[in-house]
């Protein structure tokens, strides 16, 4: 059992390039998420899908958007990469309701230089 | 005030040693709590969630304190193993938004 699986694992971009980060999970769960992480911000949600068909912003969604392609795929876009995008990214899914814990992917390190 | 804070620390204990951490939330009307555990440059694990009646997994204690919107962590017993940065997770009521800390980082001494 594969969990949350997240690809690129490392990627250096130059300012203005566009790239996708991919994320699945095979545990069947309905919501999936994106988090940035930078040292000294704890984690920060980027956009969220609470079930197939549905994306929602988190607090920080400028500069990215989101595809919830289908229940097990969730990709996150940035367009037009700026050097403040530099951070970690990390993936994480949800069964079903909010008494549950998240699972995180082994998250995407991005450099924009 | 934020809705959800954290001491960073770092928290330095020798081995064997109880320590405490306490995470604030803004939100009275809050109700899933978590605490993960987060080493350096990987992926936050799950640790354990807190009930609201408390809880225990070996040597460590989860409780929540409704009154003061408070919920803590307690190691017993301290290894070196535990040295790592722990995050307190909030669930924003009605949402499935989980609101992070941004961590109180532990450093077990031998």
């Amino acid at each position: 059992n594969a969990g949350v699986t997240q690809t690129p694992k490392f990627q250096v971009l130059k300012t203005g390039q566009s790239m996708t980060l991919q994320c699945a999970q095979d545990m069947n769960h309905n919501s999936m998420y994106w988090y940035r992480q930078d040292p000294g911000m704890g984690l920060r949600l980027i956009y969220y899908s609470a079930s197939e068909g549905t994306t929602d912003k988190g607090e920080v969604p400028n500069g990215y958007n989101v595809s919830r392609l289908n229940k097990r795929e969730f990709s996150l876009r940035l367009e037009s990469a700026a050097p403040s995008q530099t951070s970690v990214y990390f993936c994480a899914s949800l069964r079903a309701d909010s008494n549950q814990p998240q699972h995180f992917g082994d998250g995407t390190r991005l450099s924009i230089l | 005030r934020k809705e959800v804070e954290q001491d960073p620390g770092p928290f330095n204990v020798p081995e064997g040693a109880t320590v405490a951490f306490n995470c604030t939330y803004s939100n009275s009307a809050s109700q899933s709590f978590f605490w993960y555990r987060q080493d350096c440059r990987k992926e936050p694990k799950l640790l354990m969630s807190v009930y609201s009646s408390g809880n225990e997994d070996g040597r460590f204690t989860a409780q929540l304190n409704r009154a003061s919107q408070y919920i803590s962590l307690l190691i017993r017993d301290s290894k070196l193993s535990d040295s790592a940065t722990y995050l307190c997770v909030v669930v924003r009521p009605g949402t499935y938004k989980y609101i992070f800390g941004t961590g109180t980082r532990l450093k077990v001494l031998a």
